[in-house]
């Protein structure tokens, strides 16, 4: 199974302040068709996990321009460039090309 | 406007079995994936299973292999998954989600049920 190792566990960001969020597979998410596909889903609190992030780097529907994700083969970054309050909840990556499918553990994103 | 909304969870001994059902709107059902993630209390996200628009292609889990059952019906836009066998372990919130219609690879899951709980325990 692809392990799918997400840090740091939790953030405590002031509003306004950046923050990252590292994840890292145990294998490469590269498809032969080009594509990597890692995602990022947000959690709030209470609710069902979104969708922010799609192939590593496209934003979905909706999603504000605050969010960003890089990175290629097996190490990934979310970014949140100025944190506000309806972004606090758990953040999970997943891999999508490897049955099983696996999540990371989450992050832990609160308001300090 | 799109929607998932799952039903049949509750409370089940151990070695029991529950059916829970995902009752879609909205899309053209037929056209997607449909996926069951599973979430245990205060963890994190667990894929369990996945069934193609056909009905025809299914995935499990290990830890779910040979004790549950997915299925759906497309006249109904319904997907089910046949919980047997059942273990104080597999306590956990069930989300129903759809894969979007990418024309690509991988597996995008841009669309969560709200999520039905179930209890296994004595």
């Amino acid at each position: 199974d692809v392990v799918m190792t997400q840090t740091p566990l939790s953030l405590s960001v002031t509003p306004g302040q950046p923050a990252s969020i590292s994840c890292k597979s145990s294998q490469s998410l590269l498809n032969s068709d080009g594509r990597t596909y890692l995602y990022w889903f947000l959690q709030k609190p209470g609710q069902s996990p979104q969708l922010l992030i799609n192939e590593v780097s496209s934003r979905f529907s909706g999603v504000p321009d605050r969010f960003s994700g890089s990175g290629s083969g097996t190490d990934f970054t979310l970014k949140i460039s100025r944190l506000e309050a309806e972004d606090v909840g758990v953040y999970y990556c997943m891999q999508g090309l490897h049955l099983p499918l696996t999540f990371g553990g989450g992050t832990k994103v609160a308001i300090k | 406007d799109v929607q998932l909304v799952e039903s049949g969870g509750g409370l089940v001994q151990p070695g029991g079995s529950l059916r829970l059902s995902c009752a879609t709107s909205g899309f053209t059902f037929s056209r997607h994936w449909m996926y069951w993630v599973r979430q245990a209390p205060g963890k994190g996200l667990e894929w369990v299973s996945r069934i193609n628009g056909a009905g025809n292609i299914r995935d499990y889990a290990d830890p779910v292999k040979g004790r549950f059952t997915i299925s759906r019906d497309n006249a109904e836009n319904t997907v089910h998954v046949h919980l047997r066998s059942l273990r104080v372990e597999d306590t956990a919130v069930y989300f129903c989600v759809r894969r979007a219609e990418t024309g690509t690879g991988g597996n995008l899951f841009d669309v969560w049920g709200q999520g039905n709980l179930v209890t296994v325990s004595s």
